[in-house]
C-alpha cells in the first residue's frame, strides 16, 4: 500500500526558529506536495515538486522554502517561524501518468506551533 | 481559479440514518473531483473520485458521490451511517495536472448512537 511518511509528528518552536519538516514516501510517485490546514481556511497549496531537484510555487508560499532531495524525500524549510505559521502540515504524493496524477496520497500530519 | 465551496460547515445525525454532505465547485473548466475523509488525528484518506462517465461514483465505506455539471455539485451521500463514520470530510478539486488540489473548508460529521 502507498506510504507517506512525516516527521517529526509535533513541533513546538520560538518566534524567529528555525524549523525543517520532513515527509518521505515509498509509492515511487513522482509529484509531491505540501499542504497547510487551518481552521477557516481548510488546506492550501504552499510548494510541491515534480522530482528530485525541482520545485513548484504554491498558493501560499511566503515565509516557506523547500527541497525535494530525492524522489522519496521533500523537506519543508521554515528559516524564521512566526507565529502566523503555526498550523497542521500535511505532505502528500502523486503518480506522473494520466488520471492518477490527480490523486494525492496523504501523510498524517505535523502539528507545528510556533510560540 | 478554481473554488470548493462546503455550505455545511458541521452535520449531526443519528446512527443508522441517511447522510448527504454537499459540495458545489466553480471552475472554467470540468474538474478532476474528490472527497477525502480526515479522522481524528490522521491524514487524509480519499473516499472516492470522478473523472468522467457515469456521474455516480462509488468509493469505500458505503459512500457515494453524484456528479451534476449542470449544478457544479458532487454531493457526497450514505444511506445508514455508523458511529465511525464521524469526522471531517474534504470535497477537492484539479483541473490541473499534477499542480495540487483545490480543498472546501471541509464538513464536520459528527454520529451520534
Amino acid at each position: 500500500e502507498a506510504a507517506v511518511t512525516q516527521s517529526p509528528r509535533n513541533k513546538v518552536t520560538v518566534t524567529g526558529g528555525n524549523v525543517t519538516l520532513s515527509c518521505r514516501q515509498t509509492n515511487s510517485h513522482n509529484y509531491m506536495y505540501w499542504y497547510r490546514q487551518d481552521t477557516g481556511h481548510g488546506l492550501r497549496l504552499i510548494h510541491y515538486s515534480y522530482g528530485a531537484g525541482n520545485l513548484q510555487i504554491g498558493d501560499v508560499p511566503d515565509g516557506y522554502k523547500a527541497t525535494r532531495t530525492t524522489q522519496e524525500d521533500f523537506f519543508l524549510l521554515l528559516e524564521l517561524a512566526s507565529p502566523s505559521q503555526t498550523s497542521l502540515y500535511f505532505c502528500a504524493s502523486s503518480d506522473a501518468w494520466g488520471q492518477s496524477s490527480y490523486e494525492q496520497y496523504f501523510g498524517p500530519g505535523t502539528r507545528l506551533t510556533v510560540l | 481559479a478554481q473554488s470548493v465551496t462546503q455550505p455545511d460547515a458541521r452535520v449531526t445525525v443519528s446512527e443508522g440514518a441517511s447522510l448527504q454532505l454537499r459540495c458545489k465547485y466553480s471552475s472554467s473548466v470540468t474538474p478532476y473531483l474528490f472527497w477525502y475523509v480526515q479522522y481524528p488525528r490522521q491524514g487524509l484518506q480519499l473516499l472516492l473520485k470522478y473523472y468522467s462517465g457515469d456521474p455516480v461514483v462509488q468509493g469505500v465505506n458505503g459512500f457515494e458521490a453524484e456528479f451534476s455539471k449542470s449544478n457544479s455539485s458532487f454531493h457526497l451521500r450514505k444511506a445508514s451511517v455508523h458511529w465511525s463514520d464521524s469526522a471531517v470530510y474534504f470535497c477537492a478539486v484539479s483541473i490541473y495536472y499534477a499542480q495540487g488540489l483545490t480543498f472546501g473548508l471541509g464538513t464536520r460529521v459528527s454520529v451520534f448512537p
